[in-house]
């Protein structure tokens, strides 16, 4: 089983809709979540992070933890066609070692 | 913004060649980081480096792979003998304590080996 599973997509919106993104995983000693946004040929760009458990929001972005499913989304709300990118999860795990999902691509049509 | 610099962006070299890839990190981080993402594949983990050593390695990062921080500012990744399988993007990525999880990348070496 993966540390970390991710569908790839990818995931075509309208311009407006709500998106939600989706990683699982199988260690339970993770505790530290984030999401990348990555445009085509650039590297990963810190979109959100999370410790534990809950909700945070920022602007149109909010992501949510459920440790006990051991799940995590993002959700996008009236997305943008500059939303378009992959969208990467990751977690930290160990002292020194984050596990990344293989990354899902949106594509928000105008 | 402070933000991880790479350089070269684009990297051509013969097979059997060694290349190095250079990184600055952001200046006031700890904790260095080399990963790389073959086309269309997941971001993969090579390894993390802090207080002058290794702290952990992928399988991947074999004894053809070798990391160095030469100077204060400088985090270089150098394969020794490259293989065609190396191609892909490496990216430098760093953060500043042990107990700030925020990793920070830089734009990436896209390395083509012929």
């Amino acid at each position: 089983q993966k540390e970390v599973e991710q569908d790839p997509g990818p995931l075509s919106v309208p311009e407006g809709a709500i998106v939600s993104l989706n990683c699982t995983y199988s260690n339970s000693a993770f505790q530290y979540f984030m999401w990348y946004r990555q445009y085509s040929r650039k590297g990963p760009e810190l979109l959100m992070y999370t410790y534990s458990s809950g909700n945070k929001e920022d602007g149109r972005f909010t992501a949510q933890v459920d440790k006990s499913s051991k799940y995590i989304s993002l959700f996008i709300r009236d997305s943008q066609p500059s939303d378009s990118a992959t969208y990467l999860c990751a977690m930290k795990g160990g002292f020194n070692k984050f596990y990344f999902g293989s990354g899902t691509k949106l594509n928000v049509k105008p | 913004e402070p933000e991880v610099t790479q350089t070269p962006s684009h990297q051509v070299t013969q097979m059997g060649q060694e290349v190095i890839l250079r990184c600055v990190p952001i200046s006031n981080h700890l904790y260095f980081y080399w990963y790389r993402q073959i086309l269309g594949q997941k971001v993969e983990f090579l390894v993390s480096f802090y207080n002058n050593e290794i702290s952990e390695k992928s399988e991947i990062f074999d004894d053809q792979f070798s990391v160095e921080r030469p100077d204060g500012s400088n985090f270089t990744l150098k394969i020794r003998s490259t293989k065609l399988e190396d191609s892909a993007m490496y990216f430098c990525a760093s953060r500043d304590t042990a107990t700030n999880e925020k990793l920070f990348f830089g734009s990436g070496t896209q390395l083509s080996v012929l």
